[in-house]
């Protein structure tokens, strides 16, 4: 089945600078990747997201790109903020029989630092 | 509209005692998912609903788990003689499946924070 890693673990920024997070992924016929903000004690919220037919994808401060040969994705935010500290989480998934199964990452615990 | 929502928002019980866990899915979100978040790690995938069918359980992790749906509404996990191992947050999300199309965002509740002592 799909596996996702996610790298780093943690990541220590000053406020201002940029901040890129990267995963990859097993299964080559993986076609949605969404990334997960989550505060602390709060619920995962979807901040960006990209389907297989493109390779970047951009909202703001934040943008997500994807290489489908290397298999992996990585979001990129920046001119960070303080309010941008959470847990990162980014996942995989394929669309099959009707319905995204989505194999997260351990997740990137980000901390900005005014 | 309202998002989803889940009860308890923290659960306490007794190792060997049985949990039942609520979620709300937004209103006319046909698709459910429940996940476990174990303290400091990733979400794992436990069951899809599909309406009231479960197409794929293929994440709960013992026989002690079960979750029903009730038509495209209510959800609710249970989990029985609860082990100290099943100490958890567990999340619900929702999302609008169409068949045929690719399935749209999942949003997810607040979570369930189950402590078994």
């Amino acid at each position: 089945g799909e596996n996702v890693e996610q790298h780093p673990s943690t990541l220590s920024v000053q406020e201002g600078d940029s901040a890129v997070i990267k995963c990859t992924y097993s299964d080559s016929a993986s076609n949605y990747f969404p990334w997960y903000k989550q505060e602390l004690g709060k619920r995962p919220q979807l901040i960006i997201d990209i389907r297989s037919n493109v390779g970047e994808k951009k909202d703001q401060r934040i943008a997500v790109t994807l290489n489908k040969t290397a298999k992996h994705f990585s979001l990129h935010i920046t001119e960070t903020q303080p309010e941008d500290s959470a847990v990162y989480f980014c996942a995989a998934a394929r669309f099959s029989g009707g319905y995204n199964k989505l194999i997260f990452g351990a997740g990137t615990r980000l901390a900005v630092h005014p | 509209g309202a998002g989803v929502s889940q009860s308890p928002s923290n659960k306490v019980t007794e190792k060997g005692k049985d949990v039942e866990l609520r979620c709300d899915p937004i209103s006319g979100h046909t698709a459910l998912y429940w996940y476990r978040q174990r303290l400091g790690q990733g979400l794992e995938f436990l069951i899809y609903f599909q309406g009231n069918s479960a197409p794929d359980k293929s994440g709960l992790p013992s026989d002690r788990f079960s979750a029903e749906r009730t038509g495209e509404s209510v959800s609710t996990l249970t989990i029985q003689r609860t082990q100290q191992e099943d100490s958890a947050v567990y999340l619900c999300a929702s999302s609008r499946t169409s068949g045929g199309v690719p399935a749209d965002t999942q949003y997810f509740g607040p979570g369930t924070r189950l402590t078994v002592l």
